[in-house]
């Protein structure tokens, strides 16, 4: 039902994008966000940010500043932009449904497969 | 390192019930936010396990069911099996961090 895709390999200071496709489902009109995860043998499981059918968002407070993430219903499509990535930004990438009714409360279900995003030097 | 207190490991025989434990504070757990789990089996994107405390999603066997209590959750599987082996993840959100958090993993082992 969600399947990322990008590059698996960008250099070290420049900006890593990925796209989650979304099937069998409709990104919005509802209730539903949608959100990226990472997962590193470092840091483990990370959330990284939520996005609704709207446009609304919410990041995880230590990457704020370089993540954007946006929206596009017309493809049932969400993406992710991290910038001024270093090799700490080594991880495979997930995008997940984030259902819930209440902010706070939610969780993530069903998770795409991956994507293994290196980063270079 | 994680708000989100995981044991690395438990392990069992076939058959046998084993409980995970995911340990957190007054900013998550004790503040009242749901604790949810996750399934990982090896090389796979995690599965959502348990969802809103207690509540299992359709297609999971009723072998693993959830439990909250102040500021900690644990996660039971009773009859275990060979292909229940992966890695277990509790998540909650926190009020301190604004953001939604995960335990560390504890991978479970059939003896």
């Amino acid at each position: 039902q969600l399947q990322e895709s990008g590059p698996g390999l960008v250099k070290s200071s420049e900006t890593l994008s990925l796209t989650c496709i979304v099937s069998s489902v409709s990104i919005g009109p509802n209730d539903h966000y949608w959100a990226w995860i990472r997962q590193s043998p470092e840091k483990g499981l990370e959330w990284i940010g939520s996005i609704n059918f709207r446009g609304s968002t919410s990041y995880t407070p230590s990457l704020r500043s370089r993540v954007t993430m946006s929206v596009d219903t017309a493809n049932n499509r969400f993406s992710l932009e991290l910038t001024s990535v270093t090799a700490a930004d080594t991880a495979v990438y997930y995008c997940a449904r984030h259902s819930g009714s209440e902010g706070g409360q939610r969780w993530f279900d069903p998770w795409g497969q991956g994507t293994l995003v290196t980063v270079s030097s | 390192q994680s708000v989100l207190t995981q044991p690395p490991s438990v392990s069992g025989a076939p058959g046998q019930r084993i409980t995970i434990s995911c340990t957190g504070s007054s900013s998550n757990i004790g503040a009242g936010y749901d604790v949810h789990w996750y399934q990982q089996l090896p090389g796979t994107a995690p599965r959502l396990l348990i969802y809103g405390n207690n509540n299992r999603p359709s297609g999971v066997p009723d072998r693993f069911s959830g439990s909250k209590s102040d500021t900690a959750a644990s996660l039971a599987i009773t009859g275990l099996q060979a292909d229940d082996e992966a890695d277990y993840y509790c998540h909650s959100f926190d009020r301190s961090l604004h953001a939604y958090v995960f335990g560390p993993g504890t991978e479970v082992t059939v003896l």
